[in-house]
């Protein structure tokens, strides 16, 4: 069975504050690292999918790179506002698809 | 557009009971299918996926089964629920883009 790790479990940080998140993940047969973000009431919608060594991706303020030589990949977040609040999911690998518990961040006004 | 429905949204059983948890998917062909599960203060935990009808990878030798008897359907249950078979359930669909589109998700409370 393949581990996902993800840290911190929780982060508090005030508005407009920059923030980051780590996962990491067997380096060996990678194929894909996800990154999803899960509101409370809500479902999980996915942010990135990263298959490339090196690989970085950007929506709005919110970036991702991947190191799959080292099994690693970081979330970015910049500015952080309230609405950011929520829990950030990694999931990696092929068919099976297997997450890791995730990163609650909560960003305070 | 592909959408994505699951039923019930919540549901009370007592132990011992039977369960059954249906998913169906719209707007799209031979789709990789999941049934994860939270629970309580844990992460999402695989429990199986399908990468066609008939087809299903298990991944917790449990009391739970999952069934894909269409090619847009996927079934999950127990004959039998145990009291740690309580919690948040999910199914999803896999796009070509590889990301992963969830149904509105599952309350299940065993008593």
């Amino acid at each position: 069975i393949l581990n996902v790790e993800q840290s911190p479990q929780s982060l508090h940080v005030q508005e407009g504050d920059s923030t980051n998140f780590t996962c990491s993940f067997p380096s060996s047969n990678f194929y894909a690292l996800h990154w999803y973000r899960w509101e409370t009431a809500k479902s999980p919608e996915a942010l990135f999918v990263m298959t490339l060594n090196g690989d970085e991706k950007k929506k709005g303020r919110i970036s991702a790179t991947l190191n799959t030589k080292e099994g690693y990949s970081y979330l970015y977040i910049k500015g952080s506002q309230p609405e950011d609040s929520a829990t950030y999911l990694c999931a990696f690998g092929n068919n099976d698809m297997r997450f890791g518990a995730g990163t609650r961040l909560t960003v305070k006004p | 557009s592909q959408t994505i429905h699951q039923w019930p949204a919540t549901l009370v059983q007592p132990v011992g009971s039977p369960l059954s948890l249906e998913c169906t998917v719209e707007g799209t062909s031979n789709p990789n299918l999941y049934w994860y599960r939270q629970a309580a203060g844990r992460g999402l935990q695989l429990l199986f996926y399908s990468v066609g009808i008939g087809q299903i990878s298990s991944e917790v030798p449990q009391n739970l089964s999952a069934s894909r008897p269409q090619d847009r359907q996927f079934i999950l249950s127990s004959k039998k629920l145990l009291l740690s078979d309580s919690g948040f359930y999910l199914c999803a669909w896999r796009h070509s883009t590889g990301e992963l589109f969830f149904g509105e998700g599952s309350r299940l409370t065993v008593l």
